[in-house]
């Protein structure tokens, strides 16, 4: 049980294009889901947070028109990178929550998205 | 300074033998203590998670605390070759806080 799958596991693309990346619950309904982003050899840094029918809440420094995310449903959560440049190149990583909060024990990760901007 | 800090390795053990991890953190408000595994091209998956000071074990695996330090462990006893991965500890300061993670030890156990 809980599995968060995410689609591509990874997308090569030209700059100045947008990229969509999918994040999926396939057992589970997730009321609140994150997007990391991890550079090489750095933590995983969190994103944004964003619970189902809600605006996701974006943490300092992460530009919320250039990194769109989506919760339109309980299984399913986007993040669209809009005029995706080179120092957008990074992993991707989703995870997802059934709960609002204990997080700690109930917060389940997605494989990535590895994402390399030309 | 990174709120949470963590030796990137990598940690190299014979197979056997015991793997000790560690986290130093700065952050005193932090409550929630995680561990997880990241296998190579896959997310994090739990391993443990610890509230507040003490020691807590799952088979192989036990996780200490020391909130005095700000220093939490992981140790791994009779490694197994599939136990080579990243380790990432993660802490939070409330069970609906966002995660710090360390930027993750990498494991590689020898047979």
């Amino acid at each position: 049980g809980a599995v968060v799958s995410q689609h591509p596991s990874w997308v090569i693309c030209k700059s100045g294009t947008s990229v969509k990346i999918e994040c999926r619950s396939l057992d589970f309904q997730a009321t609140t889901m994150f997007w990391y982003r991890q550079f090489p050899k750095q933590s995983l840094m969190l994103m944004a947070t964003s619970n189902e029918g809600s605006k996701a809440t974006y943490e300092q420094g992460v530009e919320k028109d250039k990194f769109l995310i989506n919760h339109a449903s309980l299984t399913l959560s986007t993040l669209t990178v809009t005029s995706a440049h080179p120092e957008d190149s990074s992993f991707y990583i989703c995870s997802a929550s059934p709960e609002q909060n204990r997080w700690q024990e109930t917060q389940y990760f997605g494989p990535g998205t590895r994402l390399l901007v030309l | 300074q990174k709120e949470v800090e963590q030796d990137p390795g990598p940690l190299s053990v014979p197979e056997g033998a015991i793997v000790s991890l560690n986290c130093t953190y700065s952050n005193s408000a932090f409550q929630y203590f995680m561990w997880y595994r990241q296998y190579s091209r896959k997310g994090p998956e739990l391993l443990m998670y610890t509230y507040s000071s003490g020691n807590k074990e799952d088979g192989r695996f036990t996780a200490q605390v020391d909130k005095s330090s700000k220093y939490i462990s992981l140790f791994i006893r009779d490694s197994q070759p599939s136990d080579s991965a990243t380790y990432l500890c993660a802490m939070s300061t409330d069970s609906w806080g966002k995660f710090q993670f360390g930027a993750g030890t990498q494991v590689v156990v020898t047979p």
